[in-house]
């Protein structure tokens, strides 16, 4: 049971382009929604990550878009590069309880940026 | 500063056959996890520790067991190995409940 959906499987762009990344989540308890910028060969770093009591956070190019009422997130990355081809995973966490900061993974997104 | 270290990095099983994975933190983490990444699924948790000593299942534990005998330690175990183990397996830790750090994974076939 996939309780976070990401779409697309895969986008290609051209240089200064803005790919967009969406995701839909099921559970209403999720309350951190952050991004994994994952290299070929690499594990998974935290690229940017946002809370339900803002609508948009913006981190150098990056920016999460978010949609409480909807539940649905996504991410945009301004002037995109070669270098930021990459597969992006959004997940999703809740606070409270035992959850332990367990997060739900999206299926992920293969960005590739042409030069 | 290391962070998460995995090894080994490449690992051919044959079915039915046993095998550790170690991942080793040098942060003082509290929180350690294991996941599998298979194409179009993205990463699922396997089992994860709050602290030393123990242990907890995740969303697909089944095949797997886990140990954290020691703080920075967690070795995830193949008891008997399967072809739909075959997979990529990382390991993360985390002191905030946010922030994972993730190792560079460890790629197993299991033929």
């Amino acid at each position: 049971q996939q309780q976070v959906k990401q779409s697309p499987q895969s986008l290609i762009v051209q240089k200064g382009g803005i790919p967009i990344i969406n995701c839909a989540y099921e559970n209403t308890a999720f309350d951190y929604f952050p991004w994994y910028q994952q290299f070929p060969g690499k594990g998974p770093a935290l690229l940017i990550a946002i809370r339900p009591d803002v609508s948009e956070k913006k981190e150098g190019r990056f920016t999460i878009s978010f949609n409480k009422s909807a539940k649905q997130f996504s991410l945009h990355i301004m002037d995109s590069q070669p270098g930021d081809s990459a597969t992006y995973f959004c997940a999703a966490s809740s606070a409270g309880g035992t959850s332990y900061g367990k997060l739900t993974f999206g299926q992920g997104t293969i960005l590739t940026v042409h030069p | 500063n290391a962070g998460v270290t995995q090894t080994p990095k490449f690992r051919v099983l044959k079915t039915g056959q046993s095998m550790t994975l170690l991942c080793a933190q040098d942060m003082n983490h509290e929180y350690m996890y294991w996941y599998r990444q298979d194409p179009g699924m993205g990463l699922r948790l396997i089992h994860y520790s709050v602290g030393e000593g123990t242990t907890a299942k995740g969303e697909v534990p089944d095949g797997y067991n886990v140990s954290r005998l020691k703080k920075q330690n967690f070795l995830l175990g193949l008891e008997s190995a399967a072809p739909s183990q075959t997979s990529v397996y990382f390991c993360a830790s985390s002191y905030s409940l946010n922030i994972q750090y993730f190792g560079a994974g460890t790629r197993l076939s299991v033929l």
